[in-house]
């Protein structure tokens, strides 16, 4: 069964400082995985997309990186800000089916 | 428009009632996607358009759920008799292809059930 497993469900981190967000899968065969970043209230917003080639890609503070032998992912930030508190979620699509396999996110409140 | 946009953005209605949500895609784009996301959930797929044609429904959490497109742009969402556990944030997405490149969401439309 096609499936996208976040972790942690939550998290919470001080002002500057750094985080990893990790996203591990089950889809087959894979075809891309995207990162969105979704503020409460609001629809998501892409980050990235991966396709099985990249091992590395970067947004300003953010860097993903796929490991498609592991089927992992993660999402680092670096420096964190008040604004990236928000839910970050991992999204999957297999070549096989039209349909997008979403993680239940990450929710990651920044403190000052 | 320079994204998608969804109306309402909040919607409460009674139960039995039948509501109507509206998506308008970014121009140009042929694929447009329905989800629905609960408090606390993660993203539920309902249905996606190519163009005007939906070739899977099976999403449709019920018959009372169905969805149209026109003209390759704006698409609606109807509801009919509304229950309680139809309230959710119900997300518009659109893309230039087919899960081509990135999915622009819309803001939602909140719906609640009283």
């Amino acid at each position: 069964k096609n499936q996208v497993e976040q972790s942690p469900q939550s998290l919470i981190i001080l002002e500057g400082k750094n985080c990893t967000l990790q996203c591990n899968y089950t889809v087959s065969p894979f075809s891309n995985l995207r990162w969105y970043k979704q503020d409460t209230g609001r629809g998501p917003v892409s980050l990235t997309i991966m396709t099985f080639s990249e091992n590395t890609k970067s947004n300003g503070r953010y860097t993903a990186t796929l490991d498609a032998d592991t089927k992992q992912s993660s999402l680092h930030i670096t420096a964190s800000q008040l604004s990236d508190s928000a839910s970050y979620i991992c999204v999957v699509s297999a070549q096989t089916t039209d349909k997008l396999i979403f993680g239940t996110g990450t929710r990651l409140q920044v403190f000052p | 428009g320079a994204g998608v946009s969804q109306s309402p953005s909040n919607k409460v209605t009674e139960k039995g009632k039948d509501v109507e949500l509206r998506c308008d895609p970014i121009s140009g784009h042929t694929a447009l996607y329905w989800y629905r996301q609960s408090l606390g959930q993660g993203l539920e797929f309902l249905i996606y358009f190519q163009g005007n044609s939906a070739p899977d429904k099976s999403g449709l959490p019920s018959d009372r759920f169905s969805a149209e497109r026109t003209g390759g742009s704006v698409s609606t969402l109807t509801i009919q008799r509304t229950q309680q556990e139809d309230s959710a944030v119900y997300l518009c997405a659109s893309s230039f292809g087919l899960y081509t490149g990135e999915l622009f969401f819309g803001e939602g439309s909140r719906l609640t059930v009283l």
